[in-house]
C-alpha cells in the first residue's frame, strides 16, 4: 500500500454514460497525476495539478473529461459519455513537490473502467 | 537472464539467477528516471530511481545502471525469486515545464521459473 487510495477499483458502465473516478493521494503531496494504461501498455500521462490548479493536460484528455482537485487534496475525474475506448485502467499518482526534493511518484491501485 | 535490445516483452530465468531488464529512452533531455514494478491488477510499485548526474544506483536487492551516452538504462535483479514475477516499466522525466510527468516505456514482463 502507497498511501495513494482510489475509488472504485472497478466500474462497468454502458456507453454514453458519465462516470466519477477518485483519487486521494498521500496527504503532504502537493502534486496529483492522473494516468491512463491500456492492455499491454504503460501508463500515459493524461493531466497534472499542483495543488488546486491544473497546470497542464495531455492531448489524450478530449473534452468529454474533466478533471479536479477543489481543495488541493483529493481529486476527481469525470468521464462524460463514455465510449468504448475509454476503457482502460486510470491511475492516480502523487509526489512531494519541493525544489531538490524527492522525484518519486507514488501510484495508488487504479479504477479499472468498462465500457459496454 | 539478460533482455536484449531495445526492448523484449518476455525475460524468463531461473530462480536465483540475476536478471537484467533493459531499456531505451527516448529525450536526451530528461534528467530523472524511475522503476516500477507492476502486479497483475495492481498499480506500479516504485522499486528504485536515478537522477541523470549518477551512473549507478543500489538499492536492496537491485541496482540501476543509467548510460546517457546511448540513452540507456539496466535495471538488475540479484537473486530472483518467484515474488519478482510482474512487469516491469521504465520511466523518464522530461524536464520541460518542470511538471515532473513521467514518460512510460513499453515494459518487460518477467517469469521466474522455480
Amino acid at each position: 500500500d502507497t498511501g495513494v487510495s482510489q475509488d472504485p477499483r472497478h466500474k462497468i458502465t454502458k456507453r454514453g454514460q458519465n462516470v466519477t473516478f477518485r483519487c486521494d493521494p498521500i496527504s503532504e503531496h502537493n502534486r496529483l497525476y492522473w494516468y491512463r494504461q491500456t492492455l499491454g501498455q504503460g501508463p500515459e500521462f493524461l493531466t497534472y495539478f499542483q495543488n488546486e490548479a491544473q497546470l497542464e493536460k495531455s492531448r489524450l484528455l478530449s473534452d468529454r473529461f474533466s478533471a479536479e482537485r477543489p481543495k488541493g487534496s483529493f481529486s476527481t475525474l469525470e468521464i462524460q459519455r463514455t465510449e468504448q475506448g475509454d476503457s482502460a485502467m486510470y491511475l492516480c499518482a502523487s509526489r512531494l513537490g519541493v525544489a531538490g526534493g524527492p522525484e518519486t511518484q507514488y501510484f495508488g491501485p487504479g479504477t479499472r473502467l468498462l465500457v459496454l | 537472464g539478460e533482455s536484449v535490445g531495445l526492448h523484449l516483452p518476455t525475460l524468463s530465468v531461473q530462480e536465483g539467477d540475476n536478471s537484467i531488464i533493459n531499456c531505451a529512452y527516448s529525450n536526451s533531455a530528461s534528467d530523472y528516471f524511475i522503476w516500477y514494478k507492476q502486479e497483475s491488477g495492481k498499480g506500479p510499485q516504485f522499486i528504485i530511481d536515478i537522477r541523470s548526474n549518477m551512473d549507478k544506483r543500489q538499492g536492496q536487492r537491485v541496482t540501476v545502471l543509467l548510460n546517457k551516452t546511448v540513452k540507456h538504462l539496466s535495471l538488475q535483479i540479484a537473486a530472483t525469486q518467484p515474488g519478482d514475477s510482474a512487469v516491469y516499466f521504465c520511466a523518464e522525466n522530461v524536464r520541460s515545464g518542470n511538471t515532473g510527468k513521467l514518460i512510460f516505456g513499453q515494459g518487460t514482463t518477467l517469469q521466474v521459473k522455480p
